[in-house]
């Protein structure tokens, strides 16, 4: 299996800035993930981000809103920009899983954001 | 959108009995997957049955799949404390041009008291 680290495990932002988020897998992967869980909440897939082109964002999630980067098959970043206490969440990065079982997805321990 | 709902949306039982949970989807699959989380952290995969599977095991789990109903169900079977976590199944839909997508259901808290 995978093991996916992301940063900062936390963090409190101010309403009108933005937060980095950072994804790191000890493997190379072609198809990372981006997910939202709001409090109390399932989880709602943001983009999907493969190496080499732009991210595949889902209805309702904008580039402006949630630029990602995806510059090598072990790493991505997904920016909260402009934030409001409505993108307070936890955002999880997500990854395929191994060759044998690539329909399973092995999760990051998620970034839990609180906007005041 | 988000095409799983699960019942029930919260669960409590004592060691040692069984925990059912319910997954309802509303297209077609390629699989059906069950996810835990505990305390809001990452998620980890469970199990996977595919479409054509109508039962699978792993360990103290039991899961059913029955595509003419368009449901699941999870069964944890001698229940743990450890066992306490939010269960998530999650649908990779067939025909989806999003290789990899899962749709996740709403979720349900399982609390095994000891």
């Amino acid at each position: 299996s995978a093991v996916i680290s992301q940063k900062p495990s936390r963090d409190i932002c101010q309403r009108g800035t933005s937060l980095t988020i950072q994804c790191q897998v000890d493997s190379q992967v072609t198809m990372m993930f981006w997910y939202r869980q709001q409090p109390g909440q399932s989880l709602t897939l943001i983009a999907t981000a493969n190496q080499g082109s732009e991210a595949t964002y889902e209805s309702g999630f904008v580039i402006d809103k949630f630029p990602i980067s995806r510059p090598n098959l072990t790493f991505s970043t997904l920016t909260v920009s402009n934030m409001s206490p409505e993108d307070s969440s936890i955002y999880l990065c997500s990854v395929e899983g191994t060759a044998r079982n690539r329909e399973t997805q092995y999760f990051g321990p998620g970034t839990r954001l609180l906007v005041l | 959108s988000q095409q799983g709902e699960e019942d029930p949306q919260a669960l409590s039982i004592q060691e040692g009995e069984n925990a059912t949970m319910n997954c309802s989807y509303k297209t077609s699959i390629n699989n059906l997957q069950w996810y835990r989380q505990n305390s809001g952290r990452g998620l980890v995969h469970l199990i996977l049955i595919r479409s054509n599977e109508r039962e699978k095991h792993s360990g103290r789990l039991r899961v059913t799949l029955d595509t003419s109903k368009k449901s699941s169900s999870l069964l944890i079977t001698a229940s743990r404390a450890a066992d306490t976590a939010s269960y998530f199944c999650a649908t990779d839909q067939k025909g989806s041009s999003n290789t990899g997508k899962l749709i996740f259901g709403q979720g349900t808290t399982l609390q095994v008291k000891p």
